[in-house]
């Protein structure tokens, strides 16, 4: 079955640096969507990627969706402690169906 | 306000018992989704449903069920429990088949299996 992974699984950061992470899945997807989770709280859509190498920006934020459509990768330029959270990638193969898979997460710390 | 209603917020149960869950989605989203998030983990697919059908399953045993309503809301029914089942089950609701608005979660129930 699919398997999305995401790494690192754990980021500190100082508030004002840049972060990253990153989705990898073991089969090609048909689209990528990513979430955000604050603690305590549940999964908030962020984005979807739907074409294979497409860039999208919110703000501070940049979404990619590699070549192959196996990696995509979320870029948080200048981090505020609002950034706070775990973020997840959930991916949607071609054939299987209308799941989405998620992947492990990445829990970002924004130190003041 | 998440626009999906779960409940019950957190429930008790002892290992044996059954459990059910349920579910309204968004006003205007037909199917539902059912997830399982354990502590420190990404959720986890049970099973969605459309047009009051499962139409898809991760893996997940038998002892895990569902059903869909005529309003599109729905519940989760957990058979024998065990205390491996303790979990977060977070709904999510969508317009049907690709999502393409994403997944609106609800806050979830947390079950705690003793």
């Amino acid at each position: 079955g699919q398997q999305v992974m995401q790494i690192p699984q754990y980021q500190h950061v100082q508030e004002g640096e840049d972060f990253t992470t990153y989705c990898n899945s073991s089969t090609t997807l048909s689209n990528i969507q990513w979430y955000k989770q604050r603690p305590g709280g549940h999964p908030v859509f962020l984005i979807q990627l739907v074409k294979s190498g497409e860039v999208k920006k919110q703000k501070r934020l940049t979404f990619q969706f590699g070549e192959a459509k196996k990696n995509s990768s979320l870029h948080i330029t200048a981090t505020q402690t609002t950034d706070v959270g775990t973020y997840f990638c959930a991916g949607r193969e071609p054939i299987t169906g209308n799941q989405f898979y998620f992947g492990t997460g990445t829990s970002l710390t924004v130190i003041p | 306000d998440a626009g999906v209603t779960q409940s019950p917020t957190h429930l008790i149960k002892t290992r044996g018992q059954q459990v059910t869950l349920r579910c309204s989605p968004k006003s205007g989203h037909d199917t539902v989704s059912w997830y399982q998030q354990a502590l420190g983990q990404g959720p986890q697919f049970i099973f969605q449903y459309y047009e009051e059908e499962e139409r898809q399953r991760g893996n997940f045993p038998d002892r895990f069920s569902g059903h869909q309503f005529p309003n599109y809301s729905s519940e989760l029914n957990v058979n024998a429990l065990l205390l491996g089942d303790s979990a977060l089950y977070l709904c999510a609701s969508s317009l049907a088949a690709v999502s393409r608005g994403g997944y609106t979660f609800g806050s979830g129930t947390r079950l705690t299996v003793v």
